[in-house]
């Protein structure tokens, strides 16, 4: 069975504090990716990897920055939190096949303060 | 304008009730299309791609129309457990946009 963990569901922080979201799945996917979804916004793509570290810029991976290591792992860092990146935040995987089977973790509810 | 439109609803329909739900995006280079299904609090999960033949799943049935740039989501004999948001999802070139969903609301 498909699986991907997201280290915490809900997380408080405060401005300009150093946040770490941690991502796992055990699909041995090569493919993953960090997205935030806001209301009325929808997803959107932060920062997606392809392969062990390997980076790509999303739509938004502005005060964001990422880590692969290994392959099975996905960290979403934020340097320095700042309010408005309170939001769901979202990590997904998805293999070999159509880039659109992304299995995706349960999320991690952030708030900056 | 944004690249993934959808209404948010919320759409609140009795047990048994036909609903459907449009979603329009802007890019005509758009080359796969699928709707999401995400549960309050809960993660989003596929569930089913837009072929352009339209395809059925149950009593689900998804439509695609090019000329009009809209695909479509038809839920026939609801049942509560169809209560959730249903995420219009548009590809390009491995590029996916996610729209911002329709709630739906099924009710005894």
């Amino acid at each position: 069975d498909v699986k991907v963990t997201q280290s915490s569901r809900y997380l408080v922080k405060r401005t300009g504090e150093k946040v770490f979201l941690e991502c796992v799945q055990d699909m041995d996917h090569e493919n993953m990716f960090w997205y935030r979804q806001d209301p009325g916004l929808g997803l959107r793509l932060i920062y997606f990897s392809y392969d062990v570290k390997m980076k790509e810029k999303g739509d938004i991976p502005e005060g964001y920055s990422v880590s692969r290591e290994k392959k099975e792992r996905f960290s979403l860092i934020l340097e320095s939190a700042s309010t408005n990146q309170t939001s769901m935040y979202l990590c997904a995987s998805s293999g070999q096949g159509p880039i659109y089977e992304q299995y995706f973790g349960p999320g991690t509810r952030l708030t900056v303060t | 304008r944004k690249e993934v439109e959808q209404d948010p609803g919320p759409f609140n329909v009795p047990e048994g009730a036909t609903v459907a739900f449009n979603c329009t995006y802007s890019n005509s280079a758009s080359q796969s299309f699928f709707w999401y299904r995400q549960d309050c609090r809960k993660e989003p999960k596929l569930l089913m791609s837009v072929y352009s033949s339209g395809n059925e799943d149950g009593r689900f049935t998804a439509q695609l129309n090019r000329a009009s740039q809209y695909i479509s989501l038809l839920i026939r004999d609801s049942k509560l457990s169809d209560s959730a948001t249903y995420l219009c999802v548009v590809e390009n070139n491995n590029d996916m946009r996610f729209g911002a969903g329709t709630r739906l609301t099924v009710k005894p």
